[in-house]
């Protein structure tokens, strides 16, 4: 039981490129959520996705897109990444209710020169 | 809109001694309230949680939380730390719409005295 995992660890982009970030679970949960965590701000969320085949945007989602491939899988990608999207990134897998705890990935640290 | 403040960015404890981490909330409604942790270049791990119930709440490695709606507080509170518990801790809340995600505080980082 892996829990919720992400890849890769470790990213450096150019100004310009595209990547994809990739989140898996393996407990079943229904919602799934991106998050970056920035220097003295905290973790904010970017997207999220209550149930399989759902969306929605967070606080701070311009810039990104994502994709609930199936149940377990949720990905989040930089069609051009710019110096601003350096961050932490994490993902989080969770049930649906709102006292649900949320179980959160190991990140994926990402530099864009 | 939902937020949380915590307001101390830097404490400093001694080993031994007690220790009490501040968070604020502003949500109309009961809040769902959490404390997380963050170990160096980790992920984040559940301390503990309140929904509803019993306002003083415990927690995993001797944690505990009281839940205060007159003050909107809910301040973390251990009564002896260890060297171990150096970290990034997080208060966050969320509302009671279902899978929406968590609004979390800037963090308090956690240093450790010998």
């Amino acid at each position: 039981n892996a829990g919720v995992t992400q890849t890769p660890k470790f990213q450096v982009l150019k100004t310009g490129q595209s990547m994809t970030l990739q989140c898996a679970q393996d407990m079943n949960h229904n919602s799934m959520y991106w998050y970056r965590q920035d220097p003295g701000m905290g973790l904010r969320l970017i997207y999220y996705s209550a149930s399989e085949g759902t969306t929605d945007k967070g606080e701070v989602p311009n810039g990104y897109n994502v994709s609930r491939l199936n149940k377990r899988e949720f990905s989040l990608r930089l069609e051009s990444a710019a110096p601003s999207q350096t961050s932490v990134y994490f993902c989080a897998s969770s049930e649906e209710g709102a006292a649900d705890t949320q179980y959160f990935g190991p990140g994926t640290r990402l530099t864009v020169l | 809109a939902q937020s949380v403040t915590q307001p101390d960015i830097h404490i400093t404890v001694s080993e031994g001694a007690s220790l009490e981490l501040r968070c604020n909330y502003s949500y109309g409604a009961t809040p769902y309230l959490f404390w997380y942790v963050q170990s160096p270049g980790q992920g984040l791990q559940l301390l503990l949680k309140y929904f509803s119930g019993d306002t003083l709440v415990q927690g995993i490695k001797g944690f505990e939380a009281e839940f205060k709606r007159s003050q909107s507080s809910f301040n973390l509170r251990k009564p002896s730390v260890h060297w171990s518990d150096a970290a990034e801790y997080f208060c966050a809340v969320r509302s009671g719409g279902g899978a929406d995600g968590l609004t979390f505080g800037k963090g308090t980082h956690l240093i450790i005295q010998p």
